[in-house]
């Protein structure tokens, strides 16, 4: 299985201020049409998951324009430009380029 | 708008079975991908099945064998079957429709399921 490492697990961070959250895969997650099958989800407290990138750096529409992801090689990073208090939660990176389909411990984004 | 909705979870004991469903509205379930998530109590997401367009499944290592999903005829229901139940099946199951094996855009609440004497 395709194991996702992602760091921090747990990220104090400022209102207003960026953050960064990392997410490793130990193969390529690059499918032959050129995309890379890496999914972020945030999951708020109390709430189910809610997408926020796909193929690695593409934003579905409804979700604010602060989150963006990128993708070097097997290395993946989902930031956000200014947080908001309503990005409080875990966040979780997936691979969806083989099954199972597996995701990051999650990362716990939480106020300083 | 689609909604997800998943029922059936409950108290059930170790080596029992249980049905869960997810009744979609909005989508059409046997033309999409769907997919089962789990989430046990205070641990992160775990993948556990999916069905295609095609009717073709998967199933994570862990429940293949024990759980089957699939659809019905009306084309609004999804299920899990889970036989053979264990305490680290204990968890809340969500539905989620996958968009062609890429991401997924849709999720339901979640229906909790308890394995427990």
């Amino acid at each position: 299985d395709i194991v996702m490492t992602q760091s921090p697990l747990s990220l104090p961070v400022t209102p207003g201020e960026p953050a960064s959250i990392s997410c490793k895969s130990s193969q390529s997650l690059l499918t032959s049409n050129g995309f890379n099958s890496l999914d972020w989800y945030l999951q708020r407290p109390g709430q189910s998951p809610q997408l926020l990138i796909y193929l690695g750096s593409y934003r579905p529409s409804g979700v604010p324009d602060r989150f963006s992801g990128s993708v070097s090689g097997t290395d993946f990073t989902l930031k956000i430009s200014r947080v908001e208090p309503e990005d409080l939660g875990l966040y979780y990176c997936m691979q969806s380029i083989e099954t199972p389909w597996t995701f990051g411990q999650g990362t716990k984004v939480e106020m300083k | 708008e689609v909604q997800l909705v998943e029922s059936g979870g409950g108290l059930v004991q170790p080596g029992g079975s249980q049905r869960l469903s997810c009744a979609a509205s909005g989508l059409t379930v046997s033309s999409n991908f769907m997919a089962w998530v789990r989430q046990a109590p205070g641990k992160g997401l775990e993948w556990v099945s999916i069905i295609r367009g095609d009717g073709t499944t998967d199933y994570a290592a862990s429940v293949k064998g024990r759980f089957t999903i699939s659809r019905d005829y009306s084309q609004k229901t999804l299920y899990l079957q889970m036989n053979s139940l264990r305490a680290e099946d204990t968890a809340v199951y969500f539905c989620a429709r996958d968009r062609q094996g890429t991401s997924m855009d849709y999720w339901g609440r979640g229906t909790l399921v308890i394995v427990s004497s």
